[in-house]
């Protein structure tokens, strides 16, 4: 079964800085899809970025990119240019392709905190 | 605008009562989950249908049940049975499962047991 760990319960930035956010994840699988989720106080999901495991090119949305390493089993997730809205839970998820669901498994959630 | 809704945004229960969590989608989606969300943890997949009149059970079905008549709607019912029911709800759906196609979530339910 596949798993998505991240080791930083909590972490934080100064504004304007840059951070970047851990993720690994384990699966037999070799094609599937990635994603990195915001969840700011409010509660709703929101999805940040999404890597297809099958392109080599790092995903970049804005001030948000992630940094895939395939072999590794690493997703981390960097924001640049920090802000007082960029502070949530952040949770990586996997999601496998061609299953018989769309089922996502989250890892555990990193909260950012942003200092003005 | 489209997107989903779920009511009520907080609900109480009594031990030994059920209760229906509403999750309403105007997206023409296929597919919706209810996923539970506990301190600490990530979100752990329920229920989820991917047509209307079907569903399947998801990684922690026990003590819940859901139905799904019509495309828009998916509630779901935390019974008597589930022991620990105390947690965060939320919905989702997504237009066709097995492709890639994100889910879309909606601002979720906040379950408490007295």
């Amino acid at each position: 079964a596949q798993t998505v760990t991240q080791s930083q319960p909590e972490m934080s930035v100064q504004e304007a800085e840059t951070v970047t956010l851990s993720c690994t994840y384990d699966t037999s699988e070799s094609d599937y899809y990635l994603f990195w989720y915001k969840q700011p106080p409010s509660r709703q999901m929101i999805l940040v970025i999404r890597q297809e495991a099958y392109k080599q090119q790092n995903a970049t949305e804005n001030r948000f990119s992630v940094n895939f390493q395939k072999a590794a089993k690493s997703f981390s997730l960097k924001i640049s240019d920090s802000q007082l809205g960029d502070a949530a839970m952040y949770f990586c998820a996997y999601r496998s392709i061609g299953g018989a669901t769309n089922k996502l498994i989250f890892g555990t959630g990193t909260l950012l905190a942003v200092q003005p | 605008d489209g997107g989903i809704t779920q009511s009520p945004k907080y609900l109480f229960r009594k031990e030994g009562q059920n209760v229906t969590l509403s999750c309403e989608q105007n997206l023409n989606h296929d597919a919706m989950y209810w996923y539970r969300q506990d301190p600490g943890q990530g979100l752990r997949l329920i229920y989820y249908s991917q047509i209307v009149n079907d569903f399947q059970k998801g990684d922690i079905a026990e003590g819940y049940s859901v139905s799904r008549e019509k495309k828009e709607s998916f509630p779901l019912t935390v019974t008597s049975a589930q022991k620990n029911p105390t947690a965060f709800y939320l919905c989702a759906s997504s237009i066709t499962p097995g492709q890639y196609n994100e889910q879309f979530f909606g601002p979720g339910t906040r379950l408490t047991v007295l």
